[in-house]
C-alpha cells in the first residue's frame, strides 16, 4: 500500500510569492491534515480536511489555505510569503481524522528568501 | 495547537544502553501514538496504543498506555546508532477528539 506522498519535496521562494503544496493520502483515507514544523515551534496544526470539507483549523493567518478534492488529494496554499514561513510542511492522512492512526508524508521543505 | 509535555527533551546515551521517555497530558486520551523523525523527513509511526494499561512492543521498542489515560511511556532497549532521531508522542484528547496533539519531542543521540 503506497504511503502518503507530498510534492514538491523542496522549494525555494522569495518574499511576497505564493506557493502550493500537494498531498496524496493513503488509499482509502478520507482525512488529510497539514502541519508546519519549525525548530523553535515544533509541530503546529494548520488544518484538517475530511471528505472535501475543512473540519478543523489551527491558529494561522488567512494567508494559509487548503482544499481537498473528491479523490481525497489535498493542496495547501500560502500566499504573500514571509521569511517566517520557511518550514517543513507535513501532510498526514488517516481513515477518520480524529481516531486511530495518523500517517505522515516526507514533507515539503519550503525556504523563503 | 496544544502540545503534550514530553520528557526528557534530549538524551545522550552510549550504544547498548536502554532509553526511557514519557509523555503527559492534563487531558484523557483514547489513543497514544509514538513516532520517530529523522532530520528533514516526516515522522514515522512506531507504535499505537488504544487501551489504558496496554503494553505493546515493536522489536526493541516497548510503549505503554498509562492507566490514568493521561500519560504514555516509550522504552528502547539495547540502543543502536540508527535509533538517533527525534521521538514524538501524539494523540487525540478523548473529550474534544477533533484533532491530534503532539509532544514537544525527545531528541536521542546514541554514541557508538
Amino acid at each position: 500500500k503506497a504511503g502518503v506522498t507530498q510534492t514538491p519535496r523542496y522549494l525555494i521562494k522569495t518574499r511576497g510569492q505564493q506557493v502550493t503544496l500537494s498531498c496524496s493520502p493513503i488509499s482509502g483515507h478520507r482525512s488529510v491534515s497539514w502541519y508546519q514544523q519549525t525548530p523553535g515551534q515544533g509541530l503546529q496544526f494548520l488544518f484538517e480536511y475530511f471528505s472535501e470539507t475543512q473540519r478543523n483549523k489551527g491558529n494561522f493567518p488567512g494567508r494559509f489555505s487548503g482544499r481537498q478534492f473528491s479523490n481525497s488529494r489535498s493542496e495547501m496554499n500560502v500566499s504573500t510569503l514571509e521569511l517566517g514561513d520557511s518550514a517543513l510542511y507535513l501532510c498526514a492522512s488517516s481513515f477518520t481524522g480524529s481516531t486511530g492512526e495518523l500517517f505522515f508524508g516526507e514533507g515539503s521543505r519550503l525556504t523563503v528568501l | 495547537g496544544q502540545q503534550l509535555n514530553q520528557s526528557p527533551q534530549s538524551m545522550f546515551i552510549q550504544e547498548g544502553e536502554d532509553v526511557s521517555m514519557n509523555c503527559t497530558s492534563s487531558s484523557i486520551f483514547n489513543t497514544w501514538l509514538w513516532y520517530k523523525q529523522d532530520p528533514g523527513e516526516g515522522p514515522v509511526l512506531l507504535i499505537a496504543l488504544y487501551k489504558a494499561g496496554e503494553l505493546t512492543s515493536n522489536g526493541r521498542l516497548t510503549a505503554q498506555f498509562g492507566i490514568t489515560r493521561k500519560d504514555s511511556f516509550l522504552n528502547i532497549s539495547a540502543s543502536i546508532p540508527s535509533d538517533v532521531g527525534i521521538y514524538f508522542c501524539a494523540g487525540p484528547p478523548a473529550l474534544t477528539g477533533n484533532q491530534f496533539y503532539f509532544g514537544t519531542g525527545t531528541s536521542l543521540t546514541v554514541i557508538p
